[in-house]
């Protein structure tokens, strides 16, 4: 079965400082991969995919995803964090059916302290 | 162009009422989906058009949970009767091929006391 496990519920940084959310997954097959992004009262955005090309992968905002297959991991790194990054990150691996079913990791909430 | 909208933004119910929570998709969208979040856990997909028609509702938790998508536009689902557990973030989302990413909306917020 597929699965995606995001290893902390809650990351705290100092602004400046590098970021690093943690995030495993399970399949049977070598998967895509997302980070999705949602800011208080918004809705999800999409960060970064990983999709069998280049195993880094740069996103927006300064972000960027290494696709680790011995280690079935696809953490999420920024070398420097802003006070604008503070939101709730989510790993999410599409369903193997490949109709857009998404399965999500259980989030990781960032705080960034100035 | 205009995103993914979904009204309203929260929903406060007494339970045993009913409530109907509406996805606009984003125009020309054939994909949308709908997605649930319940306090502590994680997203969880619910179900799946495509145009009018149902291509996978396989997360619909139980039969008081209705979702339509007349005329392969909007969508509304509509709970009846909400019990306790239905309270949290309903997510829509829509993407013009299946394997695309998907453009979430904001969200519905939904409280059943």
């Amino acid at each position: 079965a597929q699965s995606v496990t995001q290893l902390d519920s809650h990351v705290s940084v100092s602004e400046g400082t590098p970021v690093l959310l943690r995030c495993n997954y399970s399949s049977s097959y070598s998967p895509s991969l997302f980070w999705y992004v949602q800011h208080p009262n918004k809705g999800l955005q999409l960060l970064l995919k990983y999709t069998s090309a280049a195993t880094l992968v740069k996103g927006i905002n300064g972000f960027e995803a290494e696709f680790k297959k011995s280690e079935t991991s696809f953490h999420l790194t920024k070398p420097s964090a802003h006070m604008s990054d503070a939101a709730e990150y989510f790993c999410v691996m599409p369903h193997s059916s490949n109709t857009g079913k998404l399965i999500f990791g259980q989030g990781t909430t960032l705080q960034v302290k100035p | 162009e205009a995103g993914v909208t979904q009204f309203p933004s929260h929903s406060v119910i007494e339970k045993g009422q009913t409530v109907t929570l509406r996805c606009d998709p984003i125009s020309g969208h054939d994909n949308l989906y709908w997605y649930r979040r319940v306090m502590g856990k994680e997203i969880k997909f619910l179900l799946h058009f495509v145009k009018e028609s149902k291509q996978d509702e396989s997360g619909m938790p139980n039969n008081r949970f209705l979702a339509e998508r007349t005329g392969g536009t909007y969508s509304t689902l509509k709970v009846q009767p909400a019990e306790l557990e239905d309270s949290g973030v309903y997510f829509c989302a829509s993407s013009p091929v299946p394997y695309s990413p998907l453009h979430f909306g904001n969200g519905t917020r939904l409280t059943v006391t």
